[in-house]
């Protein structure tokens, strides 16, 4: 069965410091996401994005955070300048369309700021 | 703001029961999500469901919903032990997903 594939697993990084985290949807797949888990509390919503620009985006989703498709497989999400409280877990979703599609999640990235 | 409330936070059930998870919202949605979540894992998908009154079912899952009463149920039907997990709804108005607080389930022998 195709997968949501993220890297890295696991980030620690220092507080200031800027966070790449990549997400290789599934191949036919047009809608990405990006949500987030801290730990023990629910998942909020990041941001959605489709042909290459984004849709929607949360209030959590202030200019330290930016999303791209670089090179046409790649998503990622870039966290400029992490504070304390980035740190959670990081999933990504891919889905086929938009609406009464299914939204697959990648395995998540643990982001922890020190 | 979409305030989307879960009910209850936890249950503990016998194997063989069944029982009702639901899932509030406060403004109109255009679909709702349920989702499950083991401990440490990822989410699976489980139900998407888009208009007043539909109703699927998987397994020993069956999610409905009431748009009018913005409502949205996971029944659990002759719970399993491997039924145990977290549940989420997700709600998704003007294109942002707005989660629950989760419901921790654990079906005991």
């Amino acid at each position: 069965e195709p997968e949501v594939t993220q890297t890295p697993s696991h980030q620690v990084t220092q507080m200031g410091q800027e966070v790449i985290l990549r997400c290789v949807p599934i191949s036919n797949h047009l809608y990405f996401y990006w949500y987030r888990q801290i730990l023990g509390q629910k998942v909020e919503f990041l941001v959605s994005f489709y042909n290459n620009e984004i849709s929607e985006k949360s209030e959590i989703f202030d200019d330290q955070f930016s999303v791209e498709r670089p090179d046409g497989s790649n998503f990622t999400l870039k966290i400029r300048s992490t504070k304390l409280e980035d740190s959670a877990m990081y999933f990504c979703a891919t889905s086929k369309g938009f609406s009464g599609n299914t939204i697959y999640f990648g395995e998540g990235s643990w982001l922890t700021v020190v | 703001e979409l305030k989307v409330e879960q009910n209850p936070l936890f249950l503990s059930m016998q194997e063989g029961k069944n029982y009702t998870i639901y899932c509030n919202y406060s403004t109109t949605s255009d679909r709702l999500y349920w989702y499950r979540q083991d401990p440490g894992k990822s989410l699976e998908s489980l139900f998407v469901l888009l208009s007043n009154g539909a109703v699927k079912q998987e397994g020993r899952l069956m999610a409905s919903l009431d748009t009018k009463a913005r409502l949205s149920t996971l029944h659990i039907t002759a719970a399993v032990h491997d039924l145990s997990a977290t549940y989420f709804c997700a709600v998704v108005s003007a294109g942002k997903s707005t989660f629950g607080d989760g419901t921790t389930l654990t079906v005991k022998p």
